[in-house]
């Protein structure tokens, strides 16, 4: 069992918009500490989407964008493509844990 | 380009030891935190390890402590982690990172080594 929850699997049709949620407490997210998010292909490493909530690494396209409220974090993709079907894993960091806590992952199926 | 390549991996027994590398190039490895992330097959991934620029530092999750040991050669550009006592549950592809901060996010990931423990 995860620390943070995310949905087993979201879906969208091309062109439209997902959200993937990111469900902490307040020993990791409530309290402060940053969320990043990687996105994962079948058979590949993890790369790194958005850092520190909200931020993109160079190269990553303008339609994926991260938010923070509360104790919950949120990854959403905006004209959706074919090619953003994938493992999505949101991570933080976990002050009663004291180490790096990740979500279970999300498979992401556009249709 | 930064790069990491992993090695080691590989079919063990139950109480057996393994000891995985991982080599960096493209950047200047002693300048950042390393770690140790793996994904147990068909699961999410889960951090195993960290150790600070020196080696001076590290943290390790709850199920690994007092089995594995994290440790690097920045003479050699290499990071390592010493696995012992392995159990089923140790079972996973196993993912060195470069990591910005003591326990921020990991950028990049190397190709994955895969650690099998099975009788």
């Amino acid at each position: 069992q995860s620390v943070l929850t995310q949905p087993p699997s979201v879906s969208g049709a091309p062109g439209q918009r997902v959200t993937i949620s990111c469900t902490g407490n307040n020993s990791n997210i409530g309290a402060g500490y940053l969320v990043h998010w990687y996105q994962q292909f079948p058979g590949t490493a993890p790369k790194l989407l958005i850092y520190d909530d909200s931020s993109r690494p160079s190269g990553v396209p303008g339609r994926f964008s991260g938010s923070k409220s509360g104790t919950s974090a949120s990854l959403a993709i905006t004209g959706l493509q074919g090619e953003d079907e994938a493992d999505y894993h949101c991570q933080s960091y976990d002050n009663r844990m004291r180490g790096v806590v990740f979500g279970g992952g999300t498979k992401l199926t556009v249709l | 380009e930064v790069h990491l390549v992993e090695s080691g991996g590989g079919l063990v027994q139950p109480g057996g030891s393994l000891r995985l590398s991982c080599g960096a190039s493209g950047f200047i490895f002693s300048s950042y935190w390393m770690s140790w992330v793996r994904q147990a097959p068909g699961e999410g991934l889960e951090w195993v390890a960290n150790v600070k620029q020196d080696g001076r530092e590290e943290y390790y999750v709850d199920s690994v402590k007092g089995r594995f040991t994290i440790s690097r050669d920045n003479a050699k550009d290499s990071l390592f982690l010493q696995m012992s006592r392995l159990k089923a549950e140790d079972t996973a592809m196993y993912y060195c990172a470069r990591t910005i901060g003591v326990h921020s996010f990991f950028d990049p990931w190397g190709q994955g080594t895969l650690v099998s423990v099975s009788s």
